[in-house]
């Protein structure tokens, strides 16, 4: 399974821009970038995902660099609620999820 | 639609018991996936389904564990016996067909085994 790497914490500034950002220098054509979170005692919830292009839905943006060896996630305006675990995750053409150890993020009223 | 329903959302046992997780997926929802998450490991894939069938159990992690899905609308996760490394939160999920799209996960059972 195609591997990912996450800063293992970040912090920002409520109300202000976050930029959550996942190396995958060994993904493949098929995969898709999947970005889940966890808020604390929650099972995982979906943010968004996309394969070559940027992503923009309600909860995030997503922007993949060119050569898709990276990505990151976009938080526009963190707020308190969004201080969760952040998963940046390889999807191959199929259903399976490997997760990784994630980005802690937390937001500072 | 309620989401994926799991059952119990907190066991606590005693080392040798038999345990049963149960998980309701979505309806309509072709796979279902059986999760693990502890401090140490964090998110582990267990097994999953498409159409009730297995198809990839290379995450169980003994002959203790096993997994069915009689049908399509109900899977367990079984436990026995049971042992207190086996203390986790246990995360049942599913998704549509299609590749490259999202997963709905349950509110986890909390296990404990003493």
């Amino acid at each position: 399974d195609a591997k990912t790497t996450q800063p293992n914490s970040m912090e920002s500034n409520e109300e202000e821009p976050v930029h959550l950002p996942c190396n995958h220098s060994t993904i493949s054509g098929t995969d898709y970038i999947h970005w889940y979170r966890q808020l604390p005692s929650q099972g995982p919830e979906y943010v968004i995902h996309g394969l070559t292009s940027n992503v923009n839905n309600r909860m995030a943006s997503l922007a993949i660099a060119e050569d898709r060896k990276s990505s990151t996630l976009i938080l526009h305006r963190a707020t308190l609620r969004d201080a969760a675990v952040y998963y940046c995750i390889l999807n191959p053409a199929g259903n399976q999820f490997y997760f990784g150890t994630g980005t802690s993020l937390t937001v500072i009223p | 639609d309620a989401g994926v329903i799991q059952s119990p959302r907190h066991e606590v046992t005693e080392m040798g018991q038999e345990v049963t997780l149960r998980c309701k997926p979505i309806s309509g929802h072709d796979y279902l996936f059986w999760y693990r998450q502890t401090m140490m490991r964090g998110l582990e894939l267990l097994i999953y389904f498409n159409n009730n069938v297995p198809i990839d159990d290379s995450g169980m992690p003994e002959d203790r564990f096993s997994a069915k899905m009689p049908n399509a609308s109900f899977s367990t996760l079984k436990i026995q016996p049971s042992e207190p490394r086996d203390s986790a939160v246990y995360f049942c999920a599913s998704s549509p067909t299609r590749p490259g799209v999202e997963q709905f996960f349950g509110p986890g059972t909390r296990l404990t085994v003493l």
